[in-house]
């Protein structure tokens, strides 16, 4: 049981949007604490995604955008390609916890 | 070019030990917390244990605490995992991971390295 909440799955047609939700709690994303996005294409290591709750590493296209509020956060997806189809995580940090967490993981399935 | 490398993944039995070794290259090592993060096969991303930029601080997932011992040398560029007391539930892939000083973000990942743990 993962920390922070996250949909198993999700999908959309290639050119749709698709959102993903990370949900927390007062301990972590409410007490303040930034969110983070990677994203772990099949067979690879992970990549950030998004950083800081929405900033994106200059290499990543402007299709994706994060957002946080309160104790959720999301990630959106726009104009969804065939290589968006990965597993998607958010992290954050805990105080009552021992340091950092992690999503359960979202996998995007571009039909 | 900026990167880490994993190393001393392998097939063991329960109750052994094994050390992972993370090799840094392309930055200032000694300015960066590095991170373990395991993949076990099939499930999500789970931290294991954090080393600050000069070794005097370190934290752990509490499934591996009092077993897991994180460390590093700076004049080497490495970080270490020291495993013992194996466990089935510890087979993943072992990734470290370079924490931005600003952001705290991963923003560096290794490739990783497979630990099975298993009789």
């Amino acid at each position: 049981q993962s920390v922070l909440t996250q949909p198993p799955s999700v999908s959309g047609a290639p050119g749709q949007s698709v959102t993903i939700s990370c949900t927390g709690t007062r301990s972590n994303l409410g007490a303040g604490y930034d969110v983070h996005w990677y994203q772990q294409l099949p067979g690879t290591a992970p990549k950030v995604l998004i950083y800081s709750n929405r900033y994106r590493p200059s290499t990543v296209p402007d299709r994706f955008s994060g957002s946080k509020s309160g104790t959720s956060a999301s990630l959106a997806i726009t104009g969804l390609q065939a290589e968006d189809e990965a597993d998607y995580y958010c992290q954050s940090s805990d105080s009552s916890r021992s340091n950092v967490i992690f999503g359960g993981g979202t996998k995007l399935t571009v039909l | 070019q900026v990167q880490l490398v994993e190393s001393g993944g392998g097939v063991v039995q329960p109750g052994t030990s094994l050390r992972l070794s993370c090799a840094a290259s392309g930055f200032t090592f000694n300015m960066y917390a590095i991170h373990w993060v395991r993949q076990a096969p099939g499930r999500g991303l789970e931290w294991v244990a954090l080393t600050s930029d000069d070794g005097s601080n370190k934290n752990y997932a509490d499934s591996v605490k009092g077993r897991f011992t994180i460390s590093r040398d700076n004049s080497r560029n490495t970080v270490f995992l020291q495993m013992n007391s194996l466990r089935v539930e510890d087979t993943a892939v072992y990734y470290c991971a370079r924490a931005n000083v600003v952001t705290y973000a991963f923003d560096i990942w290794g490739r990783g390295t497979m630990v099975t743990v298993s009789s």
